[in-house]
C-alpha cells in the first residue's frame, strides 16, 4: 500500500525559512520512473504545483517561486524534503506532497493528506 | 488568477450528466495529452479521476469521462450520484524542458 504523509511546523513568521517533509511508504524513489511532487492549496483557493524531484535527482521549480524552494531526498529515508525561504502570509496554504504517476507522468497518482501552515507574525 | 479556466459551479440532479470544462492555451492544454482531473471533498486531499486526457485510474467509476479538443479538456460525469458533489481541478503539463504544472481554478459540482 502507497502512502504519503507531510509534516511539518503548523505556524511560521514572515521572513522565516519553511521546511517540509513528506515520508511515504509502498514505494522507492531510487526506482527508475518515480517522481514526487509538492502542490499546495490556500484556504478556498485553487492547487498550485510547486516542485518534482526524479528518481535520478533531477528538480524542477515553478517558475514564479522558483528562487525561493528547494527539493531534496533522502532514499534511505524514504524521505522527500521542500524548503522555502522568506515565507509571507500569503504562503498559508495546505501544503501536499503527492507521488506522480508512471514513468513521471503528467499526473499525480497518490496525495498525502497535506499540512496546513499559516503564516504570521 | 489560475492559469487554466473552469465554471466556477455547475449543477446537476441525480442521474443526469454535467460537463465541466478547462480552458488552457497552446502552451498547456493544447500543446500536450497531459490533462488529469482530480476531486476534493471538503477537507480532503485531492483526489485522481482522469489522467493522459481521458484515461481512468482503476477504481474509477466509468461514469466519469475525459476529452480534449483543442485548447479546451473537459470532464463529462454521467448518472451523477450525490457522492459527486466537490470541487474538481483540472491540470495539464506546461513546458517541455521547465516541466511547469499548471492547474485550473476548480469548479464546485452541487448535486441538487
Amino acid at each position: 500500500q502507497v502512502t504519503l504523509r507531510e509534516s511539518g511546523p503548523a505556524l511560521v513568521k514572515p521572513t522565516q525559512t519553511l521546511t517540509l517533509t513528506c515520508t511515504f511508504s509502498g514505494f522507492s524513489l531510487s526506482t527508475s520512473g518515480m517522481c514526487v511532487s509538492w502542490i499546495r492549496q490556500p484556504p478556498g483557493k485553487a492547487l498550485e504545483w510547486l516542485a518534482r524531484i526524479d528518481w535520478d535527482d533531477d528538480k524542477y521549480y515553478s517558475t514564479s517561486l522558483k528562487t525561493r524552494l528547494t527539493i531534496s531526498k533522502d532514499t534511505s529515508k524514504n524521505q522527500v524534503v521542500l524548503t522555502m525561504t522568506n515565507m509571507d502570509p500569503v504562503d498559508t496554504a495546505t501544503y501536499y506532497c503527492a507521488r506522480i504517476g508512471l514513468d513521471c507522468g503528467g499526473y499525480f497518482d497518490l496525495w498525502g493528506r497535506g499540512t496546513l501552515v499559516t503564516v504570521s507574525s | 488568477q489560475s492559469a487554466l479556466t473552469q465554471p466556477r459551479s455547475v449543477s446537476g440532479s441525480p442521474g443526469q450528466s454535467v460537463t465541466i470544462s478547462c480552458t488552457g492555451t497552446s502552451s498547456d492544454v493544447g500543446g500536450y495529452n497531459y490533462v488529469s482531473w482530480y476531486q476534493q471533498h471538503p477537507g480532503k486531499a485531492p483526489k485522481l479521476m482522469i489522467y493522459d486526457v481521458s484515461k481512468r485510474p482503476s477504481g474509477v467509476p466509468d461514469r466519469f469521462s475525459g476529452s480534449k479538443s483543442g485548447n479546451t479538456a473537459s470532464l463529462t460525469i454521467s448518472g451523477l450520484q450525490a457522492e459527486d458533489e466537490a470541487d474538481y481541478y483540472c491540470c495539464s503539463y506546461a513546458g517541455s524542458y521547465t516541466l511547469d504544472v499548471v492547474f485550473g481554478g476548480g469548479t464546485k459540482l452541487t448535486v441538487l
